[in-house]
């Protein structure tokens, strides 16, 4: 069965400041790909990167990067000189092979707030 | 392009009775799917379809039909609403391979009394 897990509820950073939010997978399916979504107050959830298991070089987007250790089975987002705006929700994704299909299959999230 | 669409917003329900969540795309995606949020927690799949006339279950199907008559529209018909079922509903599109990335909808808040 495909599973994530983030270890943490919520982290709070101080604004400029680097933050690296924990994801760890499990999965039997050999091709899958990791994402992370954003989730403001508002709701809508927010396209942040994507990496596939075979890509060579770890996924970046502007001051998104994701830390991509296959071996330890482990995805975190890096997020670079924090902002304000940065306060929101963040959920870890794998999609995956599961019974012939391509699922997406989420972690419980992180709760990140940017202190000024 | 308006992307993923879902009506309605909100929706307050009394227990027994049933109704359908709409959701439309107008990207020509393959994909579709219908997932529900609980407090506190990532999102979980209900139902999905791989192409118009084709429907799967996902993590959490049941007390939820769906059907895909066309490419643009997948309803999600709740059949006898439970409290259990109080949640914010997001339907979501992809193209097909080889990209993975998910356009999700707004989200309807559901609540069941």
């Amino acid at each position: 069965a495909q599973k994530i897990t983030q270890t943490q509820p919520g982290m709070f950073v101080q604004e400029k400041e680097a933050v690296t939010l924990d994801c760890t997978y499990d999965t039997s399916d050999p091709s899958y790909g990791l994402f992370w979504y954003k989730q403001p107050s508002s709701g809508e959830m927010i396209f942040l990167i994507y990496q596939g298991s075979y890509d060579q070089q770890n996924a970046t987007e502007g001051r998104y990067s994701l830390n991509f250790q296959k071996a330890r089975k482990s995805a975190n987002l890096v997020i670079s000189a924090s902002q304000l705006g940065d306060s929101a929700m963040y959920f870890c994704a794998m999609r995956a092979r599961d019974q012939g299909a391509q699922k997406l299959v989420f972690g419980q999230g992180t709760r990140l707030t940017i202190n000024p | 392009n308006a992307g993923v669409t879902q009506t309605p917003k909100f929706q307050v329900l009394k227990t027994g009775q049933s109704m359908t969540l709409q959701c439309a795309q107008d990207m020509n995606h393959e994909y579709m799917s219908w997932y529900r949020q609980d407090p506190g927690m990532g999102l979980r799949l209900i139902h999905y379809s791989v192409g118009a006339g084709i429907t799967d279950q996902g993590e959490v199907p049941n007390g939820y039909n769906v059907s895909r008559s066309t490419t643009e529209d997948f309803p999600l018909r709740l059949l006898s609403a439970a409290p259990s079922q109080t949640s914010v509903y997001f339907c979501a599109s992809r193209p097909g391979t080889p990209t993975y990335e998910q356009y999700f909808g707004p989200g309807t808040r559901l609540t069941v009394t």
